[in-house]
């Protein structure tokens, strides 16, 4: 089993749509987690880190459930430029920092 | 500008013929690291270096040489490229203070 899941998707949806992607972790030493989005053939790109009490930035909320081992994203009001996939990560603190990125979710924002 | 740089981005190569790619940041990072992305697979940390002189394996080292001889670069050395090494590869920097990771552009590598 991978350590980090994620549905590939994709996740068809309209404009002005809300979407959620669940991303779970099998390691429950995990202490950091983070979204990241890539377009495609290009680098990965930083889009939010999860804190334990849920963060927000803009249309964007991710959510942290360590009981459930999972992390989440909304994605709200969808714009065309949201089309990317987005990668899942968690990673144990310490000196061997080793993160594990998820295999992505494929969205696509169509008009 | 803040920037992690590759070189080359694409290269098309045969077995065995050593290559190096390069991986340059401006940013001052202690950390460097390199990832191979593979379809169905996602991104796989192949090595890592948390200071000049200091580097250590990751998931996917088989293959695969690295050297941290001064702080801005990590070149990725691939003494005998095989096909199962035709990837997307990218360096990764980020400070020790923090997890938040910036990569480079990538290189697509094809060995023939």
């Amino acid at each position: 089993r991978k350590e980090v899941e994620q549905d590939p998707g994709p996740f068809n949806v309209p404009e002005g749509a809300t979407v959620a992607f669940n991303c779970t972790y099998s390691n429950s030493a995990s202490q950091s987690f983070f979204w990241y989005r890539q377009d495609c053939r290009k680098e990965p790109k930083l889009l939010m880190s999860v804190y334990s009490s849920g963060n927000e930035d803009g249309r964007f909320t991710a959510q942290l459930n360590r009981a459930s081992q999972y992390i989440s994203l909304l994605i709200r009001d969808s714009k065309l430029s949201d089309s990317a996939t987005y990668l899942c990560v968690s990673a144990r603190e310490g000196g061997s920092y080793i993160p594990t990125f998820g295999r992505g979710t494929s969205l696509i924002v169509h008009p | 500008e803040a920037q992690v740089t590759q070189n080359p981005r694409y290269l098309i190569t045969v077995t065995g013929k050593k290559l190096t790619v390069t991986c340059s940041q401006n940013m001052n990072h202690e950390y460097m690291s390199w990832y191979r992305q593979d379809p169905g697979l996602g991104l796989r940390q192949i090595y890592y270096s948390m200071n000049v002189e200091v580097t250590d394996k990751g998931d996917v080292p088989e293959g695969y040489k690295v050297s941290r001889k001064e702080k801005r670069n990590f070149p990725l050395i691939l003494e005998s490229p095989s096909p199962n090494q035709t990837s997307l590869y990218f360096c990764a920097t980020r400070t020790m203070s923090s997890y938040e990771q910036y990569f480079g552009p990538g290189t697509r590598l094809t060995v023939t």
